[in-house]
């Protein structure tokens, strides 16, 4: 069966200090990837998917980027974090579409990653 | 664009009474319709998925769903809710015109009292 991990499960950074988040899936491969961030009170927000190694597309223009060093890894990384970095930041995957990317297959989320910027 | 709108951001109600969650969409072409519950500091999980056929649908922990073409709705109900219930439900939707990137909604706040 297939598993997503996520870590880690609550971070506290100081501004100014870099992010590094880290999601991998297990039994399936190829599959799309995804980075989505919650804010407090508000809903979900696509920051960064991938349909495979090294093809990352962004949603959101920001202070974060995203990579996909291998076909399960996917990486959300920061090099200065800003107050307004801090949510919920959840990982997930789903299997690829036959037509194109996205998922008409459902998303399958980890546990999430709770990020304070103090 | 396609958009998701979910009506209530807190939804207040008594173990075992009924409970109806709303959503509204808004897509020029064939929607997938999906609903996730997510429960505190965890992630989402799939409650129940509409991609064609019956627009009746019923998911997991005795929810169902009804699609509406005409409304452009996909409520979520529950005839008797449990404390358990109590968590965050995110309504979302696809389409083959937005490269089948899902869209999330506010999500709701299922707050069940005894």
């Amino acid at each position: 069966s297939q598993t997503i991990h996520q870590w880690p499960a609550t971070l506290v950074q100081p501004v100014g200090s870099p992010l590094s988040l880290e999601c991998t899936v297990e039994g399936t491969s190829n599959p799309n990837l995804y980075w989505y961030r919650q804010a407090a009170g508000r809903g979900l927000q696509l920051l960064f998917y991938s349909v495979g190694i090294g093809q990352i597309s962004s949603e959101v223009p920001q202070n974060l980027s995203a990579s996909r060093p291998q076909d399960r890894q996917f990486i959300l990384s920061s090099k200065k974090l800003l107050l307004s970095d801090s949510g919920f930041y959840l990982c997930a995957w789903s299997v690829p579409s036959l037509d194109s990317y996205g998922p008409n297959s459902p998303l399958h989320f980890g546990n999430g990653t709770r990020l304070t910027v103090t | 664009a396609q958009s998701v709108t979910q009506l209530d951001s807190q939804v207040p109600v008594f173990e075992e009474a009924p409970v109806e969650l709303r959503c509204n969409y808004s897509s020029s072409v064939s929607v997938y319709l999906f609903w996730y519950v997510q429960y505190p500091n965890q992630g989402l999980q799939l409650l129940l998925k509409y991609l064609s056929g019956s627009t009746l649908v019923k998911g997991i922990n005795g929810f169902e769903a009804e699609f509406n073409k005409s409304q452009t709705s996909f409520h979520l109900r529950k005839p008797s809710v449990h404390i358990s219930d109590t968590a965050e439900y995110f309504c979302a939707v696809s389409s083959n015109n937005a490269g089948n990137m899902l869209t999330f909604g506010g999500g709701t706040r299922l707050m069940v009292k005894p």
